[in-house]
């Protein structure tokens, strides 16, 4: 139980173009969700918190214009890197926390974008 | 805000042996979720291992047991009979109770080697 699937797992686009990496929890309806990033060889991230029906938060210093996330029902979340540049390239993970149940983040595999 | 500090960046032990990943943090919280996680080379982050601020019991799974020594702030991991597949990078996690304070506190991992 407590799966998490990203899609894509990995991504190449130009620079100026956007996209998009699903996160979905596979077998538990998800009421927050997390996406973090990873340079190489570093610590997570943490980008936003998001919760289903409502507006994503987002940590200091995150663009919440370039990053859009929406959690739209309990199991799909969704990050949008919009006008996507070469510094925008790394290994992005997303995290579900179920309803009440666990208070264990259970994470996704992952997507590598890298921006030409 | 909560820090989390791994002191050990890399750490090696012999396959069958046993080793101690050291991890300390700082809170005024009295009430708190830890957590280790492990992110192999697949970069799948994994959970090994919870522990409730709460349980003066240490948590334990099979190979894999904690010290956590409240008082101190310290919560350290230990793997008995190393196996290969145990060579990852093993993150330390805090979690606050508070409502709203979902988000997990990373430290910056340890690298572990795990020699044949």
């Amino acid at each position: 139980g407590a799966v998490v699937s990203q899609h894509p797992s990995r991504v190449i686009c130009k620079s100026g173009t956007s996209v998009k990496i699903e996160c979905r929890s596979l077998d538990f309806q998800a009421t927050t969700m997390f996406w973090y990033r990873q340079f190489p060889k570093k610590s997570l991230m943490l980008m936003a918190t998001s919760n289903e029906g409502s507006k994503a938060t987002y940590e200091q210093g995150v663009e919440k214009d370039k990053f859009l996330i929406n959690h739209a029902s309990l199991t799909l979340s969704t990050l949008t890197v919009t006008s996507a540049h070469p510094e925008d390239s790394s290994f992005y993970i997303c995290s579900a926390r179920g309803a009440g149940w666990d208070e264990t983040q259970y994470f996704g595999p992952g997507t590598r974008l890298l921006v030409l | 805000a909560q820090t989390v500090t791994q002191s050990q960046p890399e750490m090696s032990v012999q396959e069958a042996e046993t080793v101690t990943l050291s991890c300390t943090y700082d809170t005024s919280e009295s009430d708190y979720y830890l957590f280790w996680y492990k992110q192999p080379p697949s970069r799948q982050m994994i959970l090994v291992i919870r522990q409730e601020a709460y349980k003066q019991q240490n948590a334990t799974e099979n190979r894999f047991s904690v010290n956590f020594q409240k008082a101190a702030k310290s919560f350290s991991l230990k793997i008995s009979d190393s196996q290969l597949g145990d060579a990852a990078m093993y993150f330390c996690a805090y979690r606050s109770v508070s409502f709203g304070n979902e988000k997990l506190t990373f430290g910056t991992g340890t690298r572990l080697t795990i020699i044949p």
